[in-house]
């Protein structure tokens, strides 16, 4: 089983909509969570990190973390076209190695 | 700020032989990390250096290694290549390491 679990999609929605990505963990040592936006031929783009629970927004762009259930949210709202990517869930312990999910494939359609 | 840039972008080599591939990280970054991406695999760590010594070190084989100079650029090789080498393998520089790291567009690395 992997330590860091994501459903690869690909996910398609309408333009305007709002979309929700999900990642589970296993390993309770992790502190930090991040989100990774990736274009294709591109490195991973850091959108946003949270530092142990609770909810971090940024723009259009909210993360949530619930440590108790190992689960971990981004929420897109009125997404648009741009937002077509895929997007890497990251996570990290007390050693500076991230650990990603496998990425979940985003498509927004106009 | 300029970002983290990795050259070359892309590589072909052939079984056996060996690559170097270089990164240099954002101005005041001092931890450097290379990840290995492929589509079975997603990313995966490979290793961090910070100020010049290795910190952390992913699960591959030692064909893998990596130096980081004074200046933080870092290099990584790897020897006797394999066909399953082929990937994108991505830098990452942040301050101190841990969470806040910013990538490269990455090396694309193809293995005949």
């Amino acid at each position: 089983q992997k330590e860091v679990e994501q459903d690869p999609g690909p996910l398609s929605v309408p333009e305007g909509a709002i979309v929700s990505l999900n990642c589970t963990y296993s390993n309770s040592a992790f502190q930090y969570f991040m989100w990774y936006r990736q274009y294709s031929r591109k490195g991973p783009e850091l959108l946003m990190y949270t530092y142990s629970s609770g909810n971090k927004e940024d723009g259009r762009f909210t993360a949530q973390v619930d440590k108790s259930s190992k689960y971990i949210s981004l929420f897109i709202r009125d997404s648009q076209p741009s937002d077509s990517a895929t997007y890497l869930c990251a996570m990290a312990g007390t050693a500076s190695k991230l650990t990603f999910g496998t990425g979940t494939r985003l498509q927004v359609t106009l | 700020k300029a970002g983290v840039t990795q050259t070359p972008r892309y590589l072909i080599k052939t079984r056996g032989q060996q690559v170097t591939l270089s990164c240099s990280p954002i101005s005041g970054h001092r931890s450097v990390s290379w990840y290995q991406q492929t589509p079975g695999q997603g990313l995966q760590f490979l290793f961090e250096y910070f100020s010049e010594t290795q910190r952390n070190k992913g699960n591959f084989p030692g064909r893998f290694s990596g130096r980081q100079f004074s200046n933080s650029r870092s290099e990584m090789n790897v020897s006797t290549l394999e066909l399953g080498d082929s990937a994108l393998y991505l830098c990452a520089s942040s301050v101190q390491g841990y969470y806040e790291q910013y990538f490269g567009p990455g090396t694309r690395l193809t293995v005949t």
